[in-house]
């Protein structure tokens, strides 16, 4: 079982429709990171989390610390969101623990 | 704006040459970068992690000779790939950690490279 997961892998939606993403993890975390990628392009960092919640944009991020859960929400889906959003974990180790990534294609 | 810049962002070269790339953070200072390949449609894989001014560590199956790796201030880290390789071809990402310090304080903060290209013909 990996220690980041992620919900749906692959996701595609109708423009204009509320999209979420989940991610759990089974491992203490400092925050949580919510990355974007677009096809053959960089990672973007979208959020940075360690309780509550942010928003930036059409975008809103969630976790849950007791619950060990965050989620990412897209409203009013554009197809420029259609990307690669990835959850990390930072568990303190060296690195980010990634979760495998979801996929999400809007279509217009 | 970007925090994390990475130069070239696309480099083409011939087989037995080295490639240098450079992860620079623009307004904080990395204790700490890491080094990323990633292979189309797969995720990130860890390369190594450096420390500024200390040695680098490298991750299992990455070898240290191949893939230099200089931190040698506080927002710069330096990936050089010697005699490359068409297998080496591959999107190199760096990320870049430390304390970043705004209006409201200092956090400690992660973030990534836009990522360079690496094409070994």
């Amino acid at each position: 079982k990996n220690e980041v997961e992620q919900s749906p892998q692959n996701l595609t939606a109708q423009e204009g429709e509320f999209i979420t993403i989940n991610c759990s993890y089974s491992v203490g975390i400092s925050a949580l990171h919510w990355l974007q990628q677009h096809p053959g392009g960089g990672i973007v960092s979208l959020f940075m989390l360690s309780s509550g919640k942010k928003k930036h944009g059409r975008l809103i991020a969630t976790i849950n610390i007791q619950e060990k859960h965050s989620s990412l929400h897209i409203t009013a889906s554009h197809p420029r969101d259609s990307a690669v959003y990835i959850c990390a974990g930072d568990t303190g180790r060296r690195a980010l623990t990634f979760g495998s990534g979801t996929r999400l294609q809007v279509q217009p | 704006g970007a925090v994390v810049s990475q130069h070239p962002s696309w480099v083409i070269c011939k087989s037995g040459t080295s490639v240098k790339i450079e992860c620079r953070s623009l307004d904080f200072q990395a204790t700490t970068m890491f080094w990323y390949r990633q292979f189309p449609k797969q995720s990130l894989m860890l390369m190594a992690t450096s420390n500024e001014g200390s040695k680098a560590t490298y991750e299992q199956g990455v070898e240290k000779d191949k893939f230099l790796i200089n931190h040698a201030s506080l927002t710069l880290s330096t990936l050089t790939v010697t005699s490359a390789h068409p297998e080496d071809s591959s999107f190199y990402i760096c990320s870049a950690r430390g304390l970043r310090f705004t209006s409201g304080g200092s956090t400690d903060t992660q973030y990534f490279g836009p990522g360079t290209r690496l094409t070994v013909l």
